[in-house]
């Protein structure tokens, strides 16, 4: 079976603009992760879905952030206004249950120039 | 601020020699969880440690979980190329989020 994808692979967009990067878990996950990883660091959490809803959205580093799990599969994370300093890896993991072993996608590179 | 320190942060070793990476909190997990990730990929789980004390062994990788569920560490005998990359922690808080290392970047030389 297919494993976690993420789209799109690479995006570089202007300071200042919108952008939306996508993530399609394991079927069957109920639970998604996002990350955010910057050069030489660890993973850090942004914010996790336990089906549908929003479980933590507390690693979310401000209101410019946002995301969406409208079926309780693909999840969407939305950032406005983009700032240089949101250049990063950022990592969508999915697991059958909330805490369980995470599968990671390979991750969306965000480039802001 | 991190909530777990991982040392050292880089290691370059010859092949064959042994090697310990150590996982480090002032707080409790409920599990923690040790990853590899390679470059362009995301972290791939190696191993879940649940209970205080635990040891696991997986070939030539042990992971021990400390007694306190704070720390946790990672020996690799006779390290080989093919286990370069960058390891990472994760411990599980309150049962449902995890927080990484800062990850140790592993290059083994043949």
């Amino acid at each position: 079976g297919a494993g976690v994808s993420q789209t799109p692979s690479n995006k570089v967009t202007e300071k200042g603009k919108y952008v939306e990067l996508r993530c399609d878990p394991i079927s069957g996950h109920t639970a998604l992760y996002w990350y955010r990883q910057s050069l030489g660091q660890g993973p850090e959490f942004l914010i996790y879905f336990q089906g549908t809803g929003a479980a933590d959205d507390s690693g979310l580093p401000n209101d410019r952030f946002f995301a969406v799990r409208p079926e309780g599969s693909v999840s969407t994370l939305k950032i406005q206004r983009t700032e240089r300093g949101d250049s990063a890896v950022y990592l969508c993991a999915s697991s059958w249950l909330t805490g369980g072993e995470q599968y990671f996608g390979p991750g969306t590179r965000l480039t802001v120039t | 601020t991190q909530l777990l320190e991982q040392s050292p942060q880089f290691l370059s070793i010859q092949e064959g020699e042994n090697l310990t990476v150590y996982c480090n909190s002032s707080s409790v997990f409920s599990s923690l969880q040790w990853y590899r990730q390679e470059p362009g990929e995301g972290p791939v789980l190696l191993v879940t440690v649940v209970t205080g004390g635990e040891v696991k062994k997986l070939k030539r990788l042990t992971f021990q979980f400390g007694d306190a569920r704070k720390d946790s560490s990672l020996h690799i005998t006779a390290a080989q190329p093919g286990d370069t990359g960058l390891y990472l922690c994760a411990g599980l808080y309150n049962f449902n989020k995890f927080y990484f290392g800062s990850g140790t970047k592993l290059n083994v030389k043949p």
